[in-house]
């Protein structure tokens, strides 16, 4: 299977900071990349598909960049309803997914 | 609005079984592949299994081949996920969603609220 690393695992942050999250492939997997949202008690939420793509309805400050193994998700504002824990996936072959990402509040 | 619902979890001896269901409403349910993702507690999230628009196919992750078993019924709009020889580290959070068919790169973009698995004796 295709192993997915994100970085870092936690990250402390301010309202209106900008934030990256790093998620690296084991393998190459073209854009075959995709980020969730997961806030406890929910559901996860589909932000980007595709590496890029902007899920319908959700907000334009989240963007996502990056192919082969090396790929991004760029808060450029963060909003209190931004602290969750964020996932990458890969859907190239079996999925998998990152270890998460938990974005607290600074 | 497309709705997906979970039924069937609980609490399961080892080497129990128990079966969940997943009820979808608000889209071409025979057009779409689905799947069961789950969260251990204080874990990630877990691919476990995916089924195919017809039914045709299905795929499950290492951790569970063997033991677990999806199907569904188009007519009843419903997805069935049977779990045999349940172990403690199967205990979690099981969500149905739509999409996450192996090999296609595709996407969650629905995912039920989840239903909650304990395995304990």
């Amino acid at each position: 299977d295709i192993q997915m690393t994100q970085s870092p695992s936690s990250l402390s942050a301010s309202v209106g900071d900008r934030v990256t999250i790093t998620c690296r492939a084991s393998q190459s997997i073209k854009t075959s990349l995709n980020w969730y949202q997961h806030q406890p008690g929910k559901p996860p939420k589909l932000l980007i598909y595709a590496a890029s793509g902007l899920q319908s309805g959700v907000p334009s400050r989240f963007s996502g960049s990056g192919s082969g193994t090396h790929f991004t998700l760029t808060i450029s504002s963060l909003q209190p309803e931004d602290f969750a824990t964020y996932y990458c996936q890969q859907s190239s072959t079996v999925p998998t997914f990152g270890q998460g990402t938990r974005v607290e509040i600074q | 609005e497309v709705q997906l619902v979970e039924s069937g979890g609980g609490v399961a001896q080892p080497g129990g079984s128990l079966r969940l269901s997943c009820v979808v409403s608000g889209l071409t349910f025979r057009n779409y592949a689905m799947s069961w993702v789950r969260q251990a507690p204080g874990k990630g999230l877990e691919w476990v299994a995916a089924i195919g628009a017809s039914g045709g196919s299905s795929h499950y992750a290492d951790s569970v081949k063997g033991r677990f078993s999806f199907s569904r019924d188009n007519s009843k709009n419903t997805l069935y996920l049977q779990m045999n020889s349940l172990r403690a580290e199967d205990t979690g959070v099981y969500y149905c969603a739509k999409g996450l068919l192996p090999y296609t790169g595709s996407y969650a973009d629905y995912w039920g609220q989840g239903t909650l698995v304990t395995v304990s004796s």
